[in-house]
């Protein structure tokens, strides 16, 4: 079975500092990978989808994610963060018939002035 | 453009009630998703349908039921409600699968049901 591990529960950063939030992954197969966000009292979005095309994924809002195979790892960055970023984030994983996400616990991101 | 709908937003339940959460989506996509989010645990998947008539069960069906006998709409019924069924509830669609290459498959998500039971 698929899996993510979000290593950290609670990310702090000043406002206009770069952004690093980490995921590592466990498949058997070659999976899909994605970074969904979600804001206080709101529904999730897609920030942005790795699905083997290139291993530097760029998404929305100034984030970008790469897939690091030999790490098992796919973490999001972004190089100055903004107020607005501060949000829960939460990396998922295909499963192998890549028809169900699986969800990890998810980091929030604080974003002071 | 209403996208995904989901109703009730909040409700409080007694143990051993039943309920019905609705969810509607006007894009015309084939797969709807029931999640259920509690704190510090993400997102689990409950039930999702690959299209009208046919449901699936996910990480943690017990205690819920699902039909799809519409494109649009996917009701979750919660048949004798627990206090463990306590949760925010989100609905999600998608015109393609989410995983594999090519189109996007980009889950679009409803605003969430809360739910508690006492």
């Amino acid at each position: 079975a698929q899996s993510v591990t979000q290593l950290d529960s609670h990310v702090s950063v000043s406002e206009g500092t770069p952004v690093l939030l980490r995921c590592n992954y466990s498949s058997s197969y070659s999976p899909s990978l994605f970074w969904y966000v979600q804001h206080p009292n709101k529904g999730l979005q897609l920030l942005l989808k790795y699905t083997s095309a290139a291993t530097l994924v760029k998404g929305i809002n100034g984030f970008e994610a790469e897939f690091k195979k030999s790490e098992t790892s796919f973490h999001l960055t972004k190089p100055s963060a903004h107020m607005s970023d501060a949000a829960e984030y939460f990396c998922v994983v295909s499963d192998e018939r890549y028809s169900t996400l699986t969800f990890g616990k998810g980091t929030m991101l604080l974003v002071s002035p | 453009n209403a996208g995904v709908t989901q109703t009730p937003k909040f409700r409080i339940l007694k143990i051993g009630q039943s309920m019905t959460l609705q969810c509607t989506q006007d894009m015309n996509h084939n797969y709807m998703y029931w999640y259920r989010q509690d704190p510090g645990m993400g997102l689990k998947l409950i039930y999702y349908s690959v299209g009208a008539g046919i449901t699936d069960k996910g990480e943690v069906p017990n205690g819920y039921n699902v039909s799809r006998s519409t494109t649009e709409d996917f009701p979750l019924r919660l048949e004798l409600a627990a206090p463990s069924q306590t949760s925010v509830y989100f609905c999600a669609s998608s015109y393609f699968p989410p995983g594999g290459s090519g189109a996007s498959g980009e889950l679009f998500f409803g605003e969430g049901s809360r739910l508690t039971v006492l």
